[in-house]
């Protein structure tokens, strides 16, 4: 059971370029949750989707795109990179009931 | 909006010392989830608190949310090297499907 997916693991990009960050969860949640981790920062929710077909803003939406193409997948997109995206971004999913969230292992993003 | 507040945010002790990370709020809390985060890696659920008063136990650690709902902790007993990460405390209100999340209390433990 492989859980919560994120891909890739690691990336560079050029200041300007757009890029798109896979997640999957096998786990059947309805909740799905995007988060940027910064030094000091905590996590800082982006997007969330709470059930298939809906997406709504966190705290740091702006320079952010998302898409809930199925109940197992939640895409995460930048569509023109700045050095401040510059983090390592989560995934969460989360049974509706409690909301305890499952996290993926991380993409660690540079934005030159 | 609501905030939920960590403390310390660093923590360094030697092995076999005790720890206790304390999250507190302004308002009342609802459901207080407790997750840890080893370096390098993910957050990691560790335990939900719902009741008044609830105290929960998981070998070493132990979880207490307050009387008044305003505050929980997490105490762990005798350090360990595995015990090293950032622990965060999250509060779920329930009816917009988010967590508050606390910014976390890193813990270093000298062997």
């Amino acid at each position: 059971n492989a859980g919560v997916t994120q891909t890739p693991k690691f990336q560079v990009l050029k200041t300007g370029q757009s890029m798109t960050l896979q997640c999957a969860q096998d786990m059947n949640h309805n909740s799905m949750y995007w988060y940027r981790q910064d030094p000091g920062m905590g996590l800082r929710l982006i997007y969330y989707s709470a059930s298939e077909g809906t997406t709504d803003k966190g705290e740091v939406p702006n320079g952010y795109n998302v898409s809930r193409l199925n109940k197992r997948e939640f895409s995460l997109r930048l569509e023109s990179a700045a050095p401040s995206q510059t983090s390592v971004y989560f995934c969460a999913s989360a049974i509706v009931a409690k909301n305890i969230q499952y996290f993926g292992a991380g993409t660690r993003l540079s934005v030159l | 909006g609501q905030q939920v507040m960590q403390i310390p945010q660093y923590q360094h002790v030697q092995e076999g010392e005790d720890f206790t990370t304390y999250c507190n709020s302004s308002t009342t809390l609802s459901n207080i989830q407790w997750y840890k985060q080893r370096p390098g890696g993910h957050p990691v659920f560790l335990i939900q608190l719902v009741k008044s008063g609830e105290v929960k136990k998981q070998k070493r650690l132990t979880f207490q949310f307050g009387e008044a709902k305003k505050n929980s902790s997490l105490h762990i007993t005798a350090t360990q090297t595995t015990d090293v990460g950032t622990y965060f405390c999250a509060d779920y209100a329930g009816n917009n499907r988010k967590l508050i999340w606390g910014l976390g209390t890193s813990l270093a433990v000298n062997p």
